[in-house]
């Protein structure tokens, strides 16, 4: 199986700030690689697909790169309704994985 | 609007049996891989089963392997998970999700359903 380590479990950030979140997987995934976000209410939405592809209507400040074993996610300038968690996930190979999720909360 | 929506949990004794139903609607169900993943209590996701377009194929982790059962039916556009033998740490919400065609993205998911299992 694919194990998928997530850094860091918590990230405090102020509104306009840019962050990354990372996410590593125990083999090479060939950057079969998505992006999930968890609102408080429990409403789950995709972000990014195949490492870097934007979902329909996510807005532009997401953007995901990396490659091999290698991954991240960045907002470019944090909004109030990007406050969440969030997961990486691989879809390399059966059974699929996810991360174990980063709580992105205001500072 | 693709909508998907969860029913059929509940508190059940270890041992016991479940089933969770999920009615889709808003798009073609019968051209869509699904699939069931869950959230334990203040945990990460885990994925559960995935299932083919006509239900022919499908995928389980270890965990749930040999006691879970995804179905569906395409007819009634629903989708379907026997849950038997429960353990205290099947307990958690349970979300039907839909793969994007030919991926094994989800691009939607449910509003989820708690299982409880407690004697």
């Amino acid at each position: 199986d694919i194990q998928m380590t997530q850094s860091p479990s918590s990230l405090p950030a102020s509104l306009g700030e840019r962050v990354t979140i990372s996410c590593r997987a125990s083999q090479g995934i060939s950057n079969n690689l998505n992006w999930y976000q968890q609102k408080p209410d429990g409403t789950i939405k995709p972000l990014i697909y195949y490492t870097s592809n934007l979902q329909s209507g996510v807005p532009s400040r997401f953007s995901g790169s990396g490659s091999g074993t290698d991954y991240s996610l960045t907002i470019s300038s944090l909004e109030p309704e990007d406050f969440a968690m969030y997961y990486c996930q691989q879809d390399a190979s059966f059974p699929l994985t996810f991360g174990s999720g980063t709580k992105l909360e205001i500072k | 609007e693709v909508q998907l929506v969860e029913s059929g949990g509940g508190l059940v004794q270890p041992g016991r049996s479940l089933k969770l139903s999920c009615a889709a609607s808003g798009f073609t169900f019968s051209n869509y891989y699904m699939a069931w993943v869950r959230q334990a209590p203040k945990k990460g996701l885990e994925w559960v089963a995935t299932i083919s377009t006509s239900g022919s194929r499908t995928y389980y982790p270890d965990s749930v392997k040999g006691r879970f059962t995804i179905s569906r039916d395409n007819a009634k556009s629903s989708l379907y998970l026997q849950m038997n033998s429960l353990k205290s740490e099947d307990t958690a919400t349970y979300y039907c999700a839909r793969h994007n065609i030919g991926t094994t993205l989800f691009d939607y998911w449910g509003q989820g359903v708690m299982v409880t299992v407690s004697s």
